[in-house]
């Protein structure tokens, strides 16, 4: 049972770049979640989808792009990384959205 | 005004003590209400849903205040191993909120 993965773990990308975190879960969750966490914030919504080819805007939505091609797979992209960008990244998805999420492992991004 | 608010601590408590973390919440018309866990930076994990009723599991006790909206989370008899941080989430029509955490340190 995979559950919930996300990839890279860690990376490292230079300011100006673009760059891609993949999300991918295997139980079908209509609901999937963008977060980054950040010291003294706790976690912050990004982008939210509430299931293929829809989407929408969190708390801190700026310098990310979401899609949602398929049920399973939620990339997160930053399209010219800067270093306020540097976090890490939690990926979750739920059922239905009034119940609980369940968390993938995280992406450490440093954007140096 | 923050969605969710929680008191960082730490709270520093010995082996077998009881130990309770507040959280407050700012919209009224919040659906739903967890305690998650988080240990060092990792995934959270959900620890517990919140009902109206009040709900036990084991050694963990959630309640829910609607009406002065605050959510509550008492631990007895403290475990080395509840040494953590304690997430309060709550749900507003599809977006969920977290607390910054409170972070417990259960000392032998």
């Amino acid at each position: 049972d995979a559950g919930i993965t996300q990839s890279p773990r860690y990376k490292i990308t230079e300011t100006g770049r673009q760059v891609t975190l993949m999300c991918h879960q295997t139980w079908s969750h209509s609901y999937m979640f963008w977060y980054r966490q950040d010291l003294g914030h706790g976690l912050r919504l990004i982008y939210y989808s509430a299931a293929a080819d829809i989407t929408d805007k969190g708390e801190v939505p700026d310098g990310y792009v979401v899609s949602r091609s398929k049920t399973e797979n939620f990339p997160l992209t930053l399209e010219s990384a800067t270093r306020s960008q540097t976090s890490v990244y939690f990926c979750a998805s739920t059922e239905t959205s009034p119940h609980e999420q369940y968390f993938g492992p995280g992406t450490r991004l440093t954007v140096t | 005004r923050k969605e969710v608010e929680q008191d960082p601590g730490p709270f520093n408590v010995p082996e077998g003590a009881t130990v309770a973390f507040n959280c407050t919440y700012s919209n009224s018309a919040s659906q739903s209400f967890f305690w998650y866990r988080q240990d060092c930076r990792k995934e959270p994990k959900l620890l517990m849903s919140v009902y109206s009723s009040g709900n036990e599991d084991g050694r963990f006790t959630a309640q829910l205040n609607r009406a002065s909206q605050y959510i509550s989370l008492l631990i007895r008899d403290s475990k080395l191993s509840d040494s953590a941080t304690y997430l309060c989430v709550v749900n507003n029509f599809n977006k969920f909120y977290f607390g910054s955490g409170t972070k417990l340190n259960v000392k032998p």
